[in-house]
């Protein structure tokens, strides 16, 4: 089973628009983190905004915010006022693993990404 | 800018050669990720070290083996190449430590292989 589950392969926008990109995940951790990362056509990965499993607070981040359901085990990305330059891949992650005594184990699995199109 | 640095940009060789990829993380991470990119395969992520010491193991082939030396850089050596190992690599860094919870990733090595 896919631990990370981006249903939507494509979504468009029309620009200054909010719009969600859905996540979905998997795991049996108590203790877990949630990432999204942009990639633009230029390739780099960029961060985003983070969720931990206990955060009770959803995150923000200035246009971002995270919408966190842990029941459901969803971790959508809104993105308000939407701008030409959001048009890129965006990819849910999510961060298992554990703290080990001076480091940590923790690894990354990511979604297969939604590329979103904002439209002037 | 990610402060992370990945060399070289770009690599094309042949089947069958070996290649070595190299990544500086950024200033005071201890922490070092491999993951690949292709089309078929999406993401995927490969290993982690932390400190100089192997931490996860992904989905790594035994044909691709990395360190990370004193100074924290790192190389991920991919070795017997194939068609199928043309992929985007990228190297992030993180703390590494309690807490550090992001990962910051570099411009990545775009490798083809022919």
């Amino acid at each position: 089973a896919q631990k990370i589950t981006q249903t939507q392969p494509g979504m468009f926008v029309q620009e200054k628009e909010a719009v969600t990109l859905d996540c979905t995940y998997d795991t049996s951790d108590q203790s877990y983190g949630l990432f999204w990362y942009k990639q633009p056509s230029s390739g780099e990965m960029i961060f985003l905004i983070y969720q931990g499993s206990y955060d009770e607070q959803n995150a923000t981040e200035g246009r971002y915010s995270l919408n966190f359901q842990k029941a459901r085990k969803s971790a959508n990305l809104v993105i308000s006022a939407s701008q030409l330059g959001d048009s890129a891949m965006y990819f849910c992650a999510m961060r298992e693993g554990r703290v080990l005594s001076g480091g940590s184990n923790y690894k990354l699995t990511f979604g297969k990404g939604t590329l979103l199109t904002v439209n002037p | 800018d990610s402060g992370v640095t990945q060399t070289p940009k770009h690599l094309i060789t042949a089947t069958g050669q070996r290649v070595t990829l190299r990544c500086s993380p950024r200033s005071g991470d201890l922490s070092v990720y491999w993951y690949q990119q292709s089309l078929d395969q999406g993401l995927q992520f490969l290993i982690q070290y932390y400190n100089g010491e192997e931490r996860a193991k992904g989905n790594i082939l035994e044909r691709f083996s990395a360190q990370q030396f004193p100074d924290l850089h790192s190389e991920l050596n991919l070795s017997s190449l194939e068609l199928g190992d043309s992929a985007l690599y990228f190297c992030a860094s993180s703390p590494g430590r309690e807490g550090g919870n992001e990962q910051f990733f570099g411009p990545g090595t775009r490798l083809t292989v022919l």
